[in-house]
């Protein structure tokens, strides 16, 4: 079964909108959770890295203010897309990684979310 | 040079046949290897991962590790249709933390 969990799974909204995307994990606290866009035929682009009790991690180019993060617990991150325009339209994916277990364990992602913006 | 490498096919293979999926990386210090499989819409699911230098087998995969090459692949045995998506290589540096870094993934195409 599913160990992350992603909600909504598909968003239309007008420009302008913000929209709220939520990544939860499930049977297990996740310190750490991670943000990913990926535009049509291309592949997962890291935007940030979530940090449960302090900032978030952006990588060079995704702008912050844009795309607000907040992890506030350790089974829930955020991501807000501010004042989002038809380009900002893409599938946003998160994923975490369950801490217990061999030293190995693999993120798990969610299901994604499909953000079309008018 | 990209840290992790894959070419971006589409390779194509009839059924049944042997696929084979490779991956390069720079960072000589990583750790830890996954091939994920991404069908088309959907998010990556795991399919496995791998350590050790050598071959780890879980059905009809196999992932080999080498990593005085620095390469690491994913055979595919009895190929099916089903397979067909795109298949991504993340690899863990050694001072990664839980980040992984990904290749651009190489679309598999399985004929009937």
């Amino acid at each position: 079964g599913a160990v992350v969990s992603q909600h909504p799974s598909r968003v239309i909204c007008k420009s302008g909108t913000s929209v709220k995307i939520e990544c939860r994990s499930l049977d297990f606290q996740a310190t750490t959770m991670f943000w990913y866009r990926q535009f049509p035929k291309q592949s997962l682009m890291l935007m940030a890295t979530s940090n449960e009790g302090s900032k978030a991690t952006y990588e060079q180019g995704v702008e912050k203010d844009k795309f607000l993060i907040n992890h506030a617990s350790l089974t829930l991150s955020t991501l807000t897309v501010t004042s989002a325009h038809p380009e900002d339209s893409s599938f946003y994916i998160c994923s975490a990684r369950d801490p217990r277990g061999a030293r190995d364990q693999p993120q798990h992602f969610g299901d994604g979310t499909r953000l079309s913006i008018l | 040079q990209k840290e992790v490498e894959q070419n971006s096919g589409p390779l194509s293979v009839p059924e049944g046949a042997i696929a084979s999926l490779n991956c390069t990386y720079s960072d000589r210090g990583s750790q830890s290897f996954f091939w994920y499989r991404q069908y088309s819409g959907k998010s990556p699911e795991l399919i496995m991962f791998i350590y050790s230098n050598g071959d780890k087998e879980d059905g009809r995969f196999t992932a080999q590790l080498n990593k005085a090459s620095q390469y690491v692949s994913l055979l595919i045995r009895d190929s099916q249709p089903s397979d067909s998506a795109t298949y991504l290589c993340a690899v863990r540096g050694k001072n990664a933390g839980n980040m992984l870094t990904f290749g651009g993934g190489t679309r598999l195409m399985v004929k009937p």
